[in-house]
């Protein structure tokens, strides 16, 4: 069994500060990781992965994460926020259990003002 | 342009009327999966298929039917649509078969089913 907490339904930021997302799981086996990034009226698309290589995982507009084996956690940083950042980011979980699933967090959607 | 496609965008009915929302990807993925968002759940998965004439049922599948007689196909079908099923449905893909495991998720933009 495999599940996933994403701790804050939002989370606001002003622009140029950083950016924490938390995510904890919980799995059987060994876990890949995920987080994902969704626009408005878009689908999601892959910010970063972490499937047993590196701890720390760097993604695409800078954003990186680093899963703790010990914590349980895969949280999501940014050095600095920017409007753009603005979206509902997912945190995913899979194992290789044998099933091809995914178990999604409930989202955290992120805030940017000015 | 590599991508998954689904129509229709946007899908208002009723209760009770039989209706198809297709999804087609050029990727030629083995994995494909369909997922509802709802407000405050995340996205849970209906069914996946790994290959071609192979499907499973995911965490939500009451009421939903899918086939998978091609690689790059894999429509998602409602045979008696109930309020219930009203969302924001999401196809995606991936090129293992085995799934997300090592692989990323492709998604399409995503359907908005109304159902009344």
């Amino acid at each position: 069994a495999q599940s996933v907490t994403q701790l804050d339904s939002h989370v606001s930021v002003s622009e140029g500060t950083p950016v924490l997302l938390r995510c904890n799981y919980s799995s059987s086996y060994s876990p890949s990781l995920f987080w994902y990034v969704q626009h408005p009226n878009k689908g999601l698309q892959l910010l970063l992965k972490y499937t047993s290589a590196a701890t720390l995982v760097k993604g695409i507009n800078g954003f990186e994460a680093e899963f703790k084996k010990s914590e349980t956690s895969f949280h999501l940083t940014k050095p600095s926020a920017h409007m753009s950042d603005a979206a509902e980011y997912f945190c995913v979980v899979t194992s290789n259990s044998g099933y091809s699933t995914l178990t999604f967090g409930k989202g955290t959607m992120l805030l940017v003002s000015p | 342009e590599a991508q998954v496609t689904q129509n229709p965008r946007y899908l208002i009915t009723v209760t009770g009327k039989k209706l198809t929302v297709t999804c087609s990807q050029n990727m030629n993925h083995e994995y494909m999966s369909w997922y509802r968002q709802d407000p405050g759940l995340g996205l849970r998965q209906i069914y996946y298929s790994m290959n071609v004439e192979v499907t499973d049922k995911g965490d939500v599948p009451e009421g939903y039917k899918v086939s998978r007689k091609e690689k790059r196909n894999f429509p998602l079908i409602l045979e008696s649509p109930s309020p219930n099923q009203t969302s924001l449905y999401f196809c995606a893909s991936s090129p293992d078969s085995l799934g997300p495991y090592n692989s990323p998720l492709h998604f399409g933009n995503g359907t908005r089913l109304t159902v009344t």
